[in-house]
């Protein structure tokens, strides 16, 4: 089945831009979907479809995906940001939703 | 407005039976891919299983043959029935809508609250 690898943490200080990396074999060829989750409350749609933003996310978020890494791209972080963040994809060649191990974002 | 509320966790003895639910509201379930996602304390997300618009069902490896998803148009509600627990199962059930544009990708853009269940003696 499907991997995707992410980094256990990141860190950040308010102000800077904090990427969060997504690694999967030909991830490139797949969409990518980025889910915030704070403590205690359910996941958060931040990214769809490798670069889309929902309705109501801010424009600080992005993301990109090429090769084997898609990258969330959190800009001007704010306290508020600090939440786990997961990618995830589609894997249609086995279980039909594969997501990442999560990574926990710090802002210093 | 799109909400889903999870209920029926609960503390089950391992080797035992529970049901949760999903009850859904702004938007019709049988229309839509509708999954279950489970995240076991301080641990990642693990998706489990999915129910197709058309009906059909596709489950994790973890869960598969004891675990059952299922729907109820007449109440908009989806349904988890889980059989012969383990204690690795203990995690917040949550359910989510699944969007799959032109159907090429698959992600989910509404979730509940969840529902913990916790498999214990």
């Amino acid at each position: 089945s499907y991997v995707l690898s992410q980094p256990p943490s990141v860190s950040v200080a308010p102000g800077k831009t904090a990427r969060i990396t997504c690694g999967g074999n030909n991830i490139g060829s797949k969409s990518v979907h980025w889910y915030q989750q704070k403590p205690g409350q359910a996941p958060l749609l931040v990214i769809f479809s490798d670069s889309d933003r929902p309705s109501g996310i801010p424009e600080r978020f992005s993301g990109s995906n090429s090769g084997n890494t898609a990258t969330l791209t959190i800009g001007r972080v704010e306290v508020g940001d600090e939440a786990d963040y997961y990618c995830q994809v589609w894997d249609s060649s086995g279980g039909p939703v594969v997501f990442g191990g999560g990574t926990k974002l710090t802002v210093l | 407005e799109v909400q889903l509320v999870e209920s029926g966790g609960g503390l089950i003895q391992p080797g035992g039976s529970l049901r949760v639910s999903c009850a859904a509201s702004g938007f019709t379930v049988s229309n839509n891919y509708m999954s279950w996602v489970r995240q076991a304390p301080g641990k990642g997300l693990e998706w489990i299983s999915v129910i197709y618009s058309g009906g059909g069902t596709y489950y994790a490896d973890s869960v598969k043959g004891r675990f059952t998803i299922s729907r109820d148009t007449s109440n908009n509600s989806l349904y988890l029935q889980m059989n012969r627990l383990r204690a690795e199962d203990t995690a917040v059930y949550y359910c989510a809508r699944g969007m799959t544009p032109l159907g090429a990708t698959f992600y989910f853009d509404y979730w509940g609250q969840g529902t913990l269940v916790t498999v214990s003696s």
